[in-house]
């Protein structure tokens, strides 16, 4: 069954160091998801893209987050300089269409920013 | 902010259902409620959808009340692999609609 992969499963950096976060989406979906997770805390949307552009994002996403597809593959998220609060698991979901009723996730990257 | 509330907790014996609630009084009429749920920080996995009707898939049963301001997801069977928490989520199917999490409910099932 197809599925939505993320790399890397894990990754440490210090404050104010630059870290992008890859997902590959599930082949011919079209709409892609970025989520957050702090540690015992919900789940909370952060941005939506489709055809090259957001679609919406929260007010988590600001500007010290990008995104980007940069081929027809891999989906990012960039942060530019990380804070502490920044430390959570992101999780990347793609969906098919614009009336699909499943999102898809993936397993997640836990974010330790120290 | 979730547009829904749920138990914190419920524990369930294994094989039995498991039936979880959920209040969602201020749906709208173009709302679905969704079912996702989270296996120890894994990434969020789709249970089920409905709209008004009651729905059944292989995984579990959605039951929405006439008037849309509650529903149950049951798992018919439980098992200690389902142990998880459970989230109920209303969304207006437009565009790429993000999904708006609650606290959701954590559900134990005891061998």
């Amino acid at each position: 069954e197809p599925e939505v992969t993320q790399t890397p499963s894990h990754q440490v950096t210090q404050m104010g160091q630059e870290v992008i976060l890859r997902c590959v989406p599930i082949s011919n979906h079209l709409y892609f998801y970025w989520y957050r997770q702090i540690l015992g805390q919900k789940v909370e949307f952060l941005v939506s893209f489709y055809n090259n552009e957001i679609s919406e994002k929260s007010e988590i996403f600001d500007d010290q987050f990008s995104v980007e597809r940069p081929d027809g593959s891999n989906f990012t998220l960039k942060i530019r300089s990380t804070k502490l609060e920044d430390s959570a698991m992101y999780f990347c979901a793609s969906s098919d269409w614009v009336g699909a009723h499943e999102q898809y996730f993936g397993p997640g990257t836990r974010l330790t920013v120290t | 902010d979730a547009k829904t509330t749920q138990p914190t907790s419920m524990d369930c014996a294994e094989g039995r259902a498991a039936n979880l609630p959920c209040n969602h009084s201020t749906i709208s009429g173009n709302e679905y409620v969704y079912w996702y749920r989270q296996i120890h920080s894994q990434g969020p996995q789709y249970i089920i959808h409905g709209l008004k009707n009651n729905e059944t898939n292989e995984m579990a049963s959605l039951i929405i009340t006439e008037d849309r301001k509650s529903s149950t997801l049951i798992l018919p069977h439980a098992t200690l692999r389902d142990t998880a928490v459970y989230y109920c989520i209303v969304r207006a199917l437009s565009g790429n609609t993000p999904l708006v999490f609650g606290k959701g409910t954590r559900l134990s099932v005891i061998a």
